[in-house]
């Protein structure tokens, strides 16, 4: 079963750091980008960050840059999420979700999701 | 920066077709992507690159993108559809979302 399992959310007081990871399963990690996508409570979808297959390529929404870092490890086929310096605003459940992206640089859509984690920023 | 736009709600009758739209600044010449959101679920992709279905996606669903908007399509739209959709799109380096649709089905 194709799957993405994350994990690491919590309470954190403004300025902390917390670390989310995703564990994917079921399919070949290495082939997919991934993407990091938050949604506040009761509020939309806003994209974080985005990781290529080979970690060549890392972007980042204005919101959390210089803040956020995105990484992952292809032999433990795991997406993380290193944030820093938290804000109230930060306060979201986090997805996780792949993306296919093929060798023109078309982009599939984000076809999988995990359950979210959520993380809550508050003294 | 980009941004793409969508009405807050759209209603429909049970049977009928729903139409949400998703304006954006010359959005025909981008790819456009739906996904579809249950209360207390993850989101689910319906429609990629303007008009394709992910595998199990129901044939009501279907997408279309033009100028400046995209509009899902839901055909024949039953009470199960009831769900906030959201639009998609890439702008250079950013992935930019709608602010949501809520789909009401009565």
């Amino acid at each position: 079963e194709v799957q993405l399992v994350e994990s690491g959310g919590g309470l954190v007081q403004p300025g902390g750091s917390l670390r989310l990871s995703c564990a994917a399963s079921g399919f070949t990690f290495s082939d997919y980008y991934m993407n990091w996508v938050r949604q506040a409570p009761g509020k939309g979808l806003e994209w974080v960050s985005h990781i290529s297959s080979s970690s060549s390529t890392i972007y980042y929404a204005d919101s959390v840059k210089g803040r956020f870092t995105i990484s992952r490890d292809n032999a433990k086929n795991s997406l993380y999420l290193q944030m820093n310096s938290l804000r109230a605003e930060d306060t979201a459940v986090y997805y996780c979700a792949r993306e296919y992206v093929d060798a023109l640089t078309y982009y599939y859509g984000m076809d999988v999701w995990g359950q979210g984690t959520t993380v809550t920023v508050s003294s | 920066s980009y941004e793409v736009t969508q009405p807050p709600s759209v209603s429909v009758s049970p049977g009928q077709t729903a139409s949400i739209t998703c304006s954006g600044d010359k959005l025909g010449g981008k790819y456009a992507f739906w996904y579809q959101q249950k209360p207390g679920q993850s989101p689910v992709l319906v429609i990629y690159q303007d008009r394709k279905r992910p595998s199990g996606i129901p044939e009501r669903f279907s997408g279309s993108n033009s100028g400046n908007t995209a509009t899902l399509t839901i055909s024949g739209t039953q009470t199960i559809d009831e769900a906030d959709y959201y639009c998609q799109a890439w702008d250079s380096s950013t992935v930019v979302f709608g602010g949501g649709t809520k789909l009401t089905v009565l």
